[in-house]
């Protein structure tokens, strides 16, 4: 298995352009996780799936940001307009039993707006 | 107050030593623990899981007190590769099955 595939790894763009990063998760896994990184916030939750459906978007900052997830293996999170205060990384994860288990981390995407 | 809080650090170590790190959860109800370890430009990986009647793996024993809310990390014989952030996770509870991770404490074991 190719494990959690994010794409891009990076991305520079300008402050008010919309930005999409993408996520695929390990096959057969039903959670999935997008998280946000930072030095000084550590690693946020934004918002997770269960079976293709939001469940908890509590950590989502603002009405900028969107998640998606329109099938089993595949993930999107939005931010629209971006800022530069929403320079970090972004990680996606994937588990199985809810996280009872291991959550497997794809490599993130560095975002830098400008 | 933060759900998962973690010690600040640094810990500036030399090799050889033992280094503990400490970890407390708010909600109760929390079901799931592990310990990650993220190295510099890295994603998150797992390091163990920590079992109420606590668990060891080689160099690496994690504790768990669940009345006192406090998940521990002792690392024995420290390497210069243990050089990393570890991170606290909690997973669960009443709110669902969200994974949420400490701001993890930076270890720099130096030779």
């Amino acid at each position: 298995d190719a494990g959690v595939i994010q794409s891009p790894r990076h991305e520079v763009t300008e402050m008010g352009q919309e930005v999409t990063l993408r996520c695929k998760p390990i096959s057969g896994h039903d959670y999935l996780f997008w998280y946000r990184q930072t030095m000084m916030r550590g690693l946020e939750l934004l918002i997770y799936f269960n079976n293709n459906v939001p469940i908890d978007d509590s950590g989502m900052p603002e009405d900028r940001f969107s998640a998606k997830m329109p099938n089993a293996s595949f993930s999107t999170l939005k931010i629209q307009p971006s800022e530069p205060r929403d320079s970090a990384v972004y990680f996606c994860a994937s588990s199985s039993y809810g996280g009872a288990t291991e959550a497997f981390f794809g490599q993130g995407t560095r975002l830098t707006v400008v | 107050r933060k759900e998962v809080e973690q010690d600040p650090g640094p810990f500036n170590v030399p090799e050889g030593a033992t280094v503990a790190f400490n970890c407390t959860y708010s909600n109760s109800a929390s079901q799931s623990f592990f310990w990650y370890r993220q190295d510099c430009r890295k994603e998150p990986k797992l390091l163990m899981s920590v079992y109420s009647s606590g668990n060891e793996d080689g160099r690496f024993t994690a504790q768990l007190n669940r009345a006192s809310q406090y998940i521990s990390l002792l690392i024995r014989d420290s390497k210069l590769s243990d050089s990393a952030t570890y991170l606290c996770v909690v997973n669960g509870g009443t709110g669902g099955f969200k994974t949420i991770f400490g701001a993890g404490t930076r270890l720099f074991v130096k030779a």
